[in-house]
């Protein structure tokens, strides 16, 4: 069966340090890649997507960038913090091409606090 | 992608059904109605989608208008368990994409 994993879980760091979350899917190959945040008190907004190794698409103009070094791996990273970057980050998959069902798989999160 | 519009909150007594309207008026010939909640501190969980007919899973029950103008998601026997934001969302052919963008959802209290 396939399995995503994300982390850390939870981190607070201070403003204009770096940041690196990570994200591994398990049991599929070529799978569709999201990242997603989710504001305090917000809807969970769309911020990059990947399609394959090295194909990024980003959502919104923003302080983060992500990369996709390898099939199953997503990686979301900033190089100076932001006060606004806090929120919670959730990666998630979903079956790529004509057999998409839209159904999308989500990681447990990774909580981040911007101090 | 047609845009969808939920109540921001409703609220439910242990056991009874949950309904859970959208309206999606604009949605076009080719456009998929797709639900998912969001359980407090944890990720969406897919809860299931349609075209045109009425589907039924495990989890819930999906009844869409014959004009597909509007749908409702059921949940028969609401338990507390069932407390999280219920996102509704329509969505075409995405290419190779698959990605889907979520709206802001209702927010469904079950109470004992």
């Amino acid at each position: 069966s396939q399995t995503i994993h994300q982390w850390p879980a939870t981190l607070v760091q201070p403003v204009g340090s770096p940041l690196s979350l990570e994200c591994t899917v398990e049991g599929t190959s070529n799978p569709n890649l999201y990242w997603y945040r989710q504001a305090a008190g917000r809807g969970l907004q769309l911020l990059f997507y990947s399609v394959g190794i090295g194909q990024i698409s980003s959502e919104v103009p923003q302080n983060l960038s992500a990369s996709r070094p390898q099939d199953r791996q997503f990686i979301l990273s900033s190089k100076k913090l932001l006060l606004s970057d806090s929120g919670f980050y959730l990666c998630a998959w979903s079956v790529r091409g004509i057999e998409n069902t839209g159904e999308l798989f989500f990681g447990e999160g990774s909580r981040l606090t911007v101090l | 992608d047609a845009k969808t519009t939920q109540p921001p909150s409703m609220d439910c007594a242990e056991g009874r059904a949950a309904n859970l309207p959208c309206n999606h008026s604009t949605i076009s010939g080719n456009e998929y109605v797709y639900w998912y909640r969001q359980i407090h501190s944890q990720g969406p969980q897919y809860i299931i989608h349609g075209l045109k007919n009425n589907e039924t899973n495990e989890m819930a029950s999906l009844i869409i208008t014959e004009d597909r103008k509007s749908s409702t998601l059921i949940l028969p026997h609401a338990t507390l368990r069932d407390t999280a934001v219920y996102y509704c969302i329509v969505r075409g052919y995405s290419g190779n994409t698959g990605k889907l963008i979520f709206g802001q959802g209702t927010t469904l209290q079950v109470k004992p």
